[in-house]
């Protein structure tokens, strides 16, 4: 099956830095979504973007399909950004199950 | 929007002890999904439906587990026995298209605890 490599595993900040986040898969994909967990738990959704560029506020996020990675960016960050970020792509002609990523813990110290 | 909803928030129950999980999706939403996420396996997929119909059951762990989806706005997970290997927070998850082709939008999950 397909594999979803987030990187790096773990990060810390402090309050006001930028940061970018990755995601690389190894196939073809029809959706994927970054999502933010935060500490109490709550999976939510970020970006929908299977390809392409978005923006919101101080996240932004690029995938880049053919060479099968996504780039997630935090600028200016809070301490609110704590939590982990997931990665999670849907396959093109494959099995209808969105795999998940194992997420990048970030940590932003006040 | 309420968001996808469900109940209950956490639960305690002893092994043997039968769970019920209970999930209300977006209005309008076609598809539902039902999530495990345990530290060692991460968020994985248990089944889905569209249209109420289940579609994939495949990451059912055994036959403890059974979903239903009686209506377009109430969906079911049971575990019949429950085991201590359950525990787990279970997230439900709905999308307005079929499939997970489309973005999916999580409910705050039901922490499980089996003793």
């Amino acid at each position: 099956g397909i594999q979803v490599e987030q990187s790096p595993p773990d990060l810390i900040l402090q309050e006001g830095a930028n940061s970018t986040l990755r995601c690389n898969f190894s196939d073809s994909v029809n959706n994927l979504q970054w999502f933010h967990q935060n500490p109490w738990g709550q999976l939510i959704n970020l970006f929908y973007i299977p390809s392409g560029t978005k923006q919101n506020g101080r996240l932004s996020a690029t995938t880049v399909a053919t060479e099968r990675y996504s780039l997630l960016y935090i600028s200016s960050s809070q301490t609110t950004d704590s939590g982990v970020y997931f990665c999670a792509v849907l396959t093109q002609g494959g099995s209808e199950k969105l795999v998940f990523g194992k997420g990048t813990k970030l940590t932003v110290n006040p | 929007d309420a968001g996808v909803i469900q109940s209950p928030r956490h639960e305690v129950t002893e092994m043997g002890q039968e769970v019920t999980l209970r999930c209300k999706p977006i209005s309008g939403h076609n598809s539902l999904f039902w999530y495990r996420q345990t530290m060692m396996r991460g968020l994985e997929l248990l089944i889905y439906f569209n249209n109420n119909v289940p579609i994939d059951d495949s990451g059912m762990p055994e036959d403890r587990f059974s979903a239903k989806m009686p209506n377009a706005s109430f969906s079911t997970l049971k575990i019949q026995p429950s085991e201590p290997r359950d525990s787990a927070v279970y997230f439900c998850a709905s999308s307005p298209g079929y499939g997970s082709l489309y973005e999916q939008y999580f409910g705050p999950g039901t922490r499980l605890t089996v003793t």
